[in-house]
Parts: structure tokens; C-alpha cells; sequence
């Protein structure tokens, strides 16, 4: 079946380090993709999402590639700040009539000044 | 308050009781969905409804029921709870179907069973 591959965590960085995070899938067809964040006590909130292969999402700084080549999606930020230490989850949909996320596990992401 | 709102954010309870878990959104969106959220695990999908009186098994529904009589309110029953239903459970919605559709989380609620 569908399912997303994250990367084992924690990832520790120092402040302005570069961080990537990488994600593959497994699906049939052609689904959307996306990165979601989760800050400490909080629900999950979208950073950033992809609907098709070669796009590019991109928020607060974070990018990811779609690669249909690779079937990736790996998360990048040139200089992470104390303020993204978070939990990053990467998910995919298909769409149809559920409109289902498959996440993978998390990645937690630890940035020290 | 706009948005999807959880309730209650904490609870404690033991095995073999029933608990309901409340979850509200004020966007009039069609689409819930609940989660758990385990370590190792990520996000799993429970139950989904795609409209009022419209649910659907997930992955993990075993255990759980759901109901949604009204579009804004879609609770969440664990019928005789289990300690391996200690987790944390999260409600989201989206405004329609499609993989491009972005879906909305609540805050969450910790629920342990003891």
C-alpha cells in the first residue's frame, strides 16, 4: 500500500546551520505531497505542499522538491533558526473521495543557539 | 472563537470506561478526519466523515465510534477504553476532497488511559 519515509530523528543543528530532512514515498498514481509542522503543544499546521512533479513548495524559507524520478521530497532551509525547532511530518494524498493523509513518522528537529 | 477546538485537551481515564472526545469546527468544512499520533507511528487515521451522517473506518478504527449529526461536530467514542488507546488524538478538517485540498488541525487532546 501508500506510505511515507522520514528520515530517523532527533536532528540537532546549531542556529544558521542548513538543514535537509528527506522523505520518500511509496504510492500508485499521482499524489500530492506535503510537509506539515508540529510546534511544541500545538496541532499540526501545512508549511508547505507540492501537487505535481518538479514543483516546488515553499514557506518561511523551508523548500521541497517534488521528484517523481526519486519518488522524494526532502525538506530543506539554508538557516534554520531556535524559533523551527518542531516535529516535521511528511504526507501524501491522493485525493479521490476521502481525501486521506498517509504521514510518516515525524522528524524532530532541534536547533541550539 | 474561529477555527476547529478540541475538547478536553487532558484526560485521565481508566479501563474499561467510555470517553468521548469533542471536536468542533466553525468553517462549515465537509470533510473530518480523526488521528492518533503514537511514537514510531507518526499520524494514523481512525475515522473520516465526508459529511453529516456520512463516516468511514481508517486505518485504526477498532475500538472507536464515531457520529456527525451536525457538519461542525464530529465526536470521538472509545466505547471501553484500553490502555493501548493512551495516545494523543487529533481532529481536522477540510473544506472538500482532493489531494491538493489542505487539512486543518485542532490542538490535540492527551488522553491516558490507566
Amino acid at each position: 500500500g501508500d506510505s511515507v519515509t522520514q528520515m530517523e530523528g532527533p536532528v540537532t543543528l546549531s542556529e544558521e546551520a542548513f538543514l535537509t530532512i528527506n522523505c520518500t514515498y511509496t504510492a500508485t498514481g499521482y499524489p500530492s505531497l506535503f510537509w506539515y509542522v508540529q510546534y511544541p503543544g500545538e496541532g499540526l499546521q501545512l508549511l508547505l505542499k507540492a501537487t505535481k512533479a518538479d514543483d516546488k513548495g515553499s514557506n518561511k524559507g523551508f523548500e521541497a522538491t517534488y521528484r517523481k524520478e526519486t519518488t522524494s521530497f526532502h525538506l530543506e532551509k539554508g538557516s534554520v533558526q531556535v524559533s523551527d525547532s518542531a516535529v516535521y511530518f511528511c504526507a501524501l494524498s491522493k485525493g479521490g473521495a476521502t481525501n486521506k493523509l498517509i504521514f510518516g513518522t515525524g522528524t524532530l528537529l532541534a536547533v541550539q543557539p | 472563537d474561529a477555527g476547529i477546538t478540541q475538547s478536553p485537551r487532558y484526560k485521565i481515564t481508566e479501563t474499561g470506561r467510555q470517553v468521548t472526545l469533542m471536536c468542533h469546527q466553525t468553517w462549515s468544512h465537509s470533510y473530518m478526519f480523526w488521528y492518533r499520533q503514537d511514537l514510531g507511528h507518526g499520524l494514523r487515521l481512525i475515522y473520516y466523515s465526508a459529511a453529516a451522517d456520512i463516516t468511514d473506518k481508517g486505518e485504526v478504527p477498532d475500538g472507536y465510534v464515531v457520529s456527525r449529526s451536525k457538519t461542525e461536530n464530529f465526536p470521538l467514542t472509545l466505547e471501553s477504553a484500553t490502555r493501548s488507546q493512551t495516545s494523543v488524538y487529533f481532529c481536522a478538517s477540510s473544506e472538500s476532497a482532493g489531494a491538493v485540498n489542505e487539512q486543518f488541525f485542532g490542538p490535540g487532546t492527551r488522553l491516558t488511559v490507566l
